[in-house]
């Protein structure tokens, strides 16, 4: 089965400095790959996904990449400000099943 | 409005008393799945379903079952929960797999 690994645990950066999540996937036909925001104390949602036909998505200031060769992607949040803090989840699915990192918890500091 | 429900939001129980947990979606949603939540392993997929009638094991199946009799509708049965079943439960839903997944609220549980 898929297996996902995700990078760091937890990051800790500067109010407007950049944010970058690295995850590993096994499944080499994994073709849908998500990212989802949980603050503390709620359920996930999902802030960016990408496709495996695409190798760069933007919305704002978030980002996610596609290395299908290398079979990783990641998230890149750039001017981070408070509200950028929760724990961050990327996943990974071929058809049905869908499997996710570990997740990473992210504080901006003030 | 949209929503995914579930019932009930926290559940204190024993080792071996069989319990369900509700799951509802009111968007016509085809896909359904549960997850659970735990401190340093994130979200694991616990069973979905692509269809009504239609469910198959994720990762970490063992001591759950479900049931898919209505498409609205997506229970999780732990038929004698022990206390390695202690967890946070979230239950979503989505149009297919490769679509956003509207997650419910959660349901915190604690086996005794």
């Amino acid at each position: 089965g898929e297996n996902v690994e995700q990078h760091p645990s937890t990051l800790s950066v500067q109010e407007g400095d950049s944010a970058v999540i690295k995850c590993t996937y096994s499944d080499s036909a994994s073709n849908y790959f998500p990212w989802y925001k949980q603050e503390l104390g709620k359920r996930p949602q999902l802030i960016i996904d990408i496709r495996s036909n695409v190798g760069e998505k933007k919305d704002q200031r978030i980002a996610v990449t596609l290395n299908k060769t290398a079979k990783h992607f990641s998230l890149h949040i750039t001017e981070t400000q408070p509200e950028d803090s929760a724990v961050y989840f990327c996943a990974a699915t071929n058809d049905y099943k869908l499997s996710f990192g570990a997740g990473t918890t992210v504080t901006v500091r003030a | 409005e949209a929503q995914v429900t579930q019932n009930p939001r926290y559940l204190i129980t024993v080792t071996g008393k069989k319990l369900t947990v509700t799951c509802s979606q009111n968007m016509n949603h085809e896909y359904m799945s549960w997850y659970r939540q735990d401190p340093g392993l994130g979200l694991r997929q616990i069973y979905y379903s692509m269809n009504v009638e239609v469910t198959d094991k994720g990762d970490v199946p063992e001591g759950y079952k479900v049931s898919r009799k209505e498409k609205r509708n997506f229970p999780l049965i732990l038929e004698s929960p022990s206390p390695n079943q202690t967890s946070l439960y979230f239950c979503a839903s989505s149009g297919t797999a490769q679509e956003t997944q509207y997650f419910g609220p959660g349901t915190r549980l604690l086996v005794l």
